[in-house]
């Protein structure tokens, strides 16, 4: 039972325009949500997060929208650059779980120049 | 500051045989988890110490993996024996706290292969 669920495997986008990577989750406890990213043979960096009670939070060209009556969250990277051609996890937090963190399956994003 | 540290990075063992990860959490990070990420998929929490406490281990196979933080900073995470659905990068990570906004950093992960 995916929980969190990102229904793209992979996304290409040309350098300069906009990615938009989306998120689907199940569990309506779910009051936090993050942004990673992951470069191969690395761990996941932290990108961005939005608590519940937000709809958008912004930080420099990373914009995470949440829509909680659709359970869907998504991630705008304007304008998108080579360097942001990784994977990307959508991962979310129940209100009483302890900062445990459920994931998505993962979207790698190729930005080609 | 140093991040997550973890070793072995990469480990190819038999079906059957023992393995054991090591890793040592950012300084002053209380809290610090055990991750697995089967290729392809995000990754799934197996074991979560709170100091030298678990707090959840809901979702680690018992029978075979265990995973200990003695002395509430290192800790090692163990598999025995081995199956071929254990090939996955092991992901160690660690936050300050439990609490909301608490940061959780992943190390690089350690890649197990079993054939």
């Amino acid at each position: 039972d995916q929980q969190v669920k990102q229904n793209s495997p992979s996304l290409s986008v040309q350098e300069g325009r906009i990615s938009i990577l989306n998120c689907d989750y199940t569990n309506s406890m779910f009051d936090y949500f993050l942004w990673y990213k992951k470069y191969p043979a690395e761990g996941p960096t932290f990108l961005i997060s939005i608590s519940s009670i937000k709809d958008k939070n912004e930080d420099g060209r990373f914009t995470v929208f949440l829509n909680k009556s659709a359970k869907h969250l998504s991630l705008h990277i304007v304008p998108s650059q080579p360097g942001d051609s990784a994977v990307y996890f959508c991962a979310a937090r129940g209100n009483n779980a302890g900062n445990m963190l459920t994931f998505g399956g993962g979207t790698r994003l190729m930005v080609k120049p | 500051e140093a991040g997550v540290a973890q070793s072995p990075r990469y480990k190819i063992i038999e079906k059957r045989q023992s393995v054991a990860f090591w890793c040592n959490p950012i300084s002053g990070h209380a809290t610090l988890y055990w991750y697995q990420q089967i290729l392809g998929q995000g990754p799934k929490l197996l074991i979560q110490f709170q100091n030298n406490g678990v707090v959840d281990d809901s979702q680690l196979p018992k029978d075979r993996f265990s995973a200990e933080r003695l002395k509430g900073v290192d800790s090692t995470l163990k598999i025995q024996p081995a199956k071929l659905e254990d090939s996955a990068v092991y992901l160690c990570a660690s936050s300050l706290g439990r609490t909301l906004g608490n940061t959780i950093y992943f190390g690089e992960g350690s890649w197990l292969t079993v054939v």
